[in-house]
């Protein structure tokens, strides 16, 4: 059983367009994540909420929109999708305790690529 | 936001005892300090946690010293199959409060044989 999952897992579009990531976890997690590694490797996180609740919202574009239906999916909106937005993204997952551990789970990520 | 440090690289042979350490000077007190590995087209996978002294769990240890302002990951007599990039994490998540997760930039750990 896939823990959490990411669909694509290959996306290749155009400058300007819209494009959606879906990421579910069946760990029963409240908490999950966006990350987006560049081609030097450097992971960066993007997003993260709590039971649908945004916690962390690190500087990136306006274009780039989560929506976290129920606590098991976290999905990521793209609008007008531009070459540097090229990457793979990840999401993760974790059930976190009252003092602030946490062990993360990450999908097998998507390669987005704009051309 | 606390920034982290690693060694780019590391060659090690197998058998051997394989030690990364992470700077992260200014570690805030809430955080812990987590060890992910990475293969090629796959996502990270959790190696380790810690918030002080040392952790050891069935696969690696992890020694941090009484300032927390650096972390050393073990890797007990590896093999070819722990050739991979591995990051130190740096934070802290608790529910309803948001918290900053740094990653290292990743160091790339080969295993020759």
């Amino acid at each position: 059983d896939t823990a959490v999952s990411q669909t694509p897992k290959y996306l290749v579009t155009q400058m300007g367009n819209d494009k959606s990531i879906k990421c579910e976890q069946n760990l029963g997690h409240d908490t999950m994540y966006w990350y987006k590694q560049d081609s030097k490797k450097f992971l960066k996180i993007m997003f993260s909420y709590n039971n649908k609740e945004l916690i962390i919202n690190e500087t990136v574009p306006n274009r780039f929109s989560p929506k976290s239906p129920d606590k098991a999916h976290l999905n990521l909106h793209i609008n007008s999708l531009e070459l540097g937005d090229s990457a793979v993204y990840f999401c993760a997952s974790s059930q976190d305790t009252a003092g602030g551990s946490y062990e993360q789970y990450f999908g097998p990520g998507t390669r987005l690529t704009v051309t | 936001l606390a920034k982290t440090t690693q060694p780019i690289s590391m060659d090690s042979y197998e058998g051997q005892e394989v030690n990364i350490t992470c700077s992260h000077n200014n570690i805030a007190t809430n955080d812990y300090i987590t060890w992910y590995q990475q293969f090629p087209s796959q996502g990270p996978r959790f190696i380790i946690q810690g918030y002080k002294t040392k952790v050891t769990n069935e696969v690696a240890s992890l020694f941090i010293p009484a300032d927390r302002k650096s972390s050393t990951l073990s890797l007990p007599r590896v093999s070819l199959s722990d050739t991979a990039v591995y990051y130190c994490l740096v934070g802290a998540v608790s529910s309803g409060s948001a918290r900053q997760l740094t990653f290292g930039s990743g160091t790339q750990l080969t295993v020759l044989p």
